[in-house]
């Protein structure tokens, strides 16, 4: 079975400063892969999609970036964080041929 | 309006209670998604369904496409069952899911 592994647990970042959150894959291959994000007091928002390797599809207009350098690696970024960037990122993937999601265990990143 | 709506906000009960929770969309979708969230942040899928009723256990997830509603039960709730509980919907071939805000269950023993 999969395994998603996020890296690191919690990160406190001043405003300004660069971000890189990583979230890596185990026990399965070319799955697609998702970075949400949940602001305090809000739902779940998709940041951004891949299909496969260096394919990144953002939903949301905003300072962060992302990129997936290899299949079972899919990297969270941003040059300079805004205070709105607080919240707690998770990664998801789908393996192929199913609907079902599945999610790693989440960053938790306070701006202040 | 958002495209996924849940209610209620918050639900409280007393171990044993039968509890409902409901969500409506206004899109069409390719399947709907009940998924648990514990106090630490984990999320779980529960249910993926995209007609008629699935059983796992103390839960039921139920959806009418033509109504475009969805329900979770939960039978004999349980102190443990306390999470947030979130409907999704996913549309298209990239799967891609709109969240509703969730629903805060709480089961006092």
């Amino acid at each position: 079975s999969q395994t998603i592994h996020q890296w690191p647990a919690t990160l406190v970042q001043p405003v300004g400063s660069p971000l890189s959150l990583e979230c890596t894959v185990e026990g399965t291959s070319n799955p697609n892969l998702y970075w949400y994000r949940q602001a305090a007091g809000r739902g779940l928002q998709l940041l951004f999609y891949s299909v496969g390797i260096g394919q990144i599809s953002s939903e949301v207009p905003q300072n962060l970036s992302a990129s997936r350098p290899q299949d079972r690696q899919f990297i969270l970024s941003s040059k300079k964080l805004l205070l709105s960037d607080s919240g707690f990122y998770l990664c998801a993937l789908i393996r192929g041929g199913t609907d079902t999601q599945y999610f790693g265990p989440g960053t938790r990143l306070t701006v202040l | 309006k958002n495209e996924v709506e849940q209610s209620p906000q918050n639900l409280t009960a007393q171990e044993g209670e039968f509890i409902t929770i409901n969500c409506s969309y206004s899109v069409g979708i390719s399947a709907l998604h009940w998924l648990q969230q514990h106090p630490g942040g984990g999320i779980v899928s529960l249910f993926m369904l995209s007609s008629g009723k699935k059983k796992h256990g103390r839960l039921i997830a139920t959806i009418n496409i033509q109504e475009k509603h969805s329900s979770l039960h939960i039978t004999a709730s349980h102190p443990r069952d306390s999470a947030v509980y979130i409907c999704a919907v996913s549309r298209g071939s990239n799967y891609k899911l709109t969240f509703g805000k969730g629903t805060l269950l709480t089961v006092n023993p």
